[in-house]
């Protein structure tokens, strides 16, 4: 069974463009969430989709930061426009269901922004 | 909020050495607790998890345990390898809270021969 995959696996852009990371979590897991690590400090919940929807938003930093899961299946993360901020590492994640289950992590996405 | 401190690193130990990677943590009501472990190159894993106090979770020869009383859930093991040098991570996802995980900064440790 294929684990929770990213791409790209890294991504320089310069301040003001735009970038768009994808996660295409284990198949049949209902729940997605993204996390972000910035510049070695912990890792930070950004939100969680179950199927299309949005469970928790809650930790979406601003505007420019925009999910989506069409379809309910791979989800989308896009920055537009970066900052310099914004670099870091942007995990996902998947689980089957809520409560306590168990969330499977992607290798990450290292972004870059110069 | 909730928050989760863990111990500053890096830390650098020889091979068969004692581990202890202290994490402590802020939350209301019973939270579970978490360790999780980066490799280089890869994503996170669960190495080990407890669900309320006095829980000890264990896998791969670590072992913590949930202190209540202590607010605090450190990592152990008693005789490292080369293979265990990766990025520790403690968590915790708050009762009710929906299913997000707060995390600590994590802990690199290097183990030499």
């Amino acid at each position: 069974e294929a684990g929770v995959t990213q791409f790209p696996s890294h991504s320089v852009i310069e301040k003001g463009q735009t970038v768009t990371l994808r996660c295409d979590p284990i198949s049949g897991h209902d729940n997605l969430y993204w996390y972000r690590r910035v510049m070695g400090k912990e890792i930070k919940f950004l939100l969680h989709f179950v199927k299309e929807s949005k469970q928790d938003e809650s930790g979406m930093p601003n505007n420019r930061f925009l999910a989506e899961r069409t379809g309910g299946t791979y989800s989308t993360l896009k920055v537009q426009p970066a900052e310099l901020e914004d670099s870091g590492v942007y995990f996902c994640a998947s689980s089957l269901r809520q409560g306590f289950d168990e969330q499977f992590f992607g290798p990450g996405t290292r972004l870059t922004v110069l | 909020g909730n928050s989760v401190t863990q111990m500053e690193g890096p830390v650098t130990l020889s091979e068969e050495a004692f581990l202890t990677i202290n994490c402590t943590y802020t939350a209301t009501g019973y939270p579970s607790l978490f360790w999780y472990v980066q490799y280089p190159g890869e994503g996170l894993q669960l190495l080990l998890k407890a669900t309320k106090a006095d829980d000890k979770g264990s896998n791969k020869g670590f072992e913590a345990t949930y202190r209540k009383e202590t607010t605090s859930f450190h990592l152990e093991k008693g005789s490292v390898q080369v293979s265990d040098s990766a990025v520790y991570f403690c968590a915790l996802r708050q009762t009710g809270g929906g299913n997000k995980l707060t995390f600590g900064t994590g802990t690199q440790l290097k183990v030499e021969l």
